[in-house]
């Protein structure tokens, strides 16, 4: 079955770069969701996105932007990249009422 | 956001059932019980759900107290590819595309 796809799987930046993550969601999922897990932490809601459109939000920094494009497919643009912004980045798409995410495999940053 | 509170951690040995507690006491009546797990470096997996009546899937099963301020993961016969972070989470009804919010989670320790 299809999964939920993250590119890149890792990435090193320096600090102050740019860095732009990725997230094809599973075939007819209409909403996706984007978490933040730091070393030895537990996953952190940022935002999410039903229909292209932003619909909830959570601990996302104001440098950071994300989008759902015309096809569901997903981008988190981050911006001025710290040090703390190391982390692993997970995508969950979901359809339906129920709530059930799927989550990708997640894209490791390290920022230097 | 209703909250929950797992234990820490748990241990249990291979092949015998394993019972995860989780207590919701300000859950509302609306409010689906999530429970996710982790494996390590993975994403997070998505396990079972109800809301009153309790639940089995091919995965475990689900037992809800019946005043739903408490509830219980069970799985039936634990094996070493079980031992994960278990989370127990609150969400809304699902008409939404509301972020999970992630505890602190039961980590599972499963011996030989």
């Amino acid at each position: 079955a299809a999964g939920v796809i993250q590119s890149p799987r890792h990435l090193i930046k320096e600090k102050r770069e740019t860095a732009t993550l990725k997230c094809y969601p599973i075939p007819r999922h209409d909403t996706v969701y984007w978490y933040q897990q730091g070393p030895g932490q537990d996953p952190q809601f940022l935002i999410s996105f039903y229909e292209k459109m932003q619909s909830d939000k959570g601990s996302i920094p104001d440098r950071f932007s994300a989008q759902q494009f015309s096809d569901y497919h997903s981008e988190l643009n981050m911006s001025s990249l710290e040090l703390g912004d190391s982390a692993l980045y997970f995508c969950a798409s979901r359809v339906g009422a129920y709530n059930e995410q799927f989550f990708g495999p997640g894209t490791r940053l390290t920022v230097l | 956001d209703a909250k929950t509170t797992q234990p820490n951690s748990m241990e249990s040995n291979e092949e015998e059932p394993v019972h995860l507690p989780c207590n919701h006491s300000t859950i509302s009546g609306t409010d689906y019980i999530h429970w996710y797990r982790q494996l390590p470096s993975q994403g997070p997996e998505y396990v079972i759900h109800g809301l009153t009546s309790n639940v089995n899937n091919r995965m475990a099963s689900l037992a809800i107290a019946e005043d739903r301020k408490s509830s219980t993961l069970i799985l039936h016969r634990a094996t070493l590819r079980d031992a994960a972070v278990y989370y127990c989470i609150l969400t809304g009804s699902g008409g939404g595309a509301d972020g999970l919010t992630f505890g602190k989670g039961t980590h599972l320790i499963i011996q030989p």
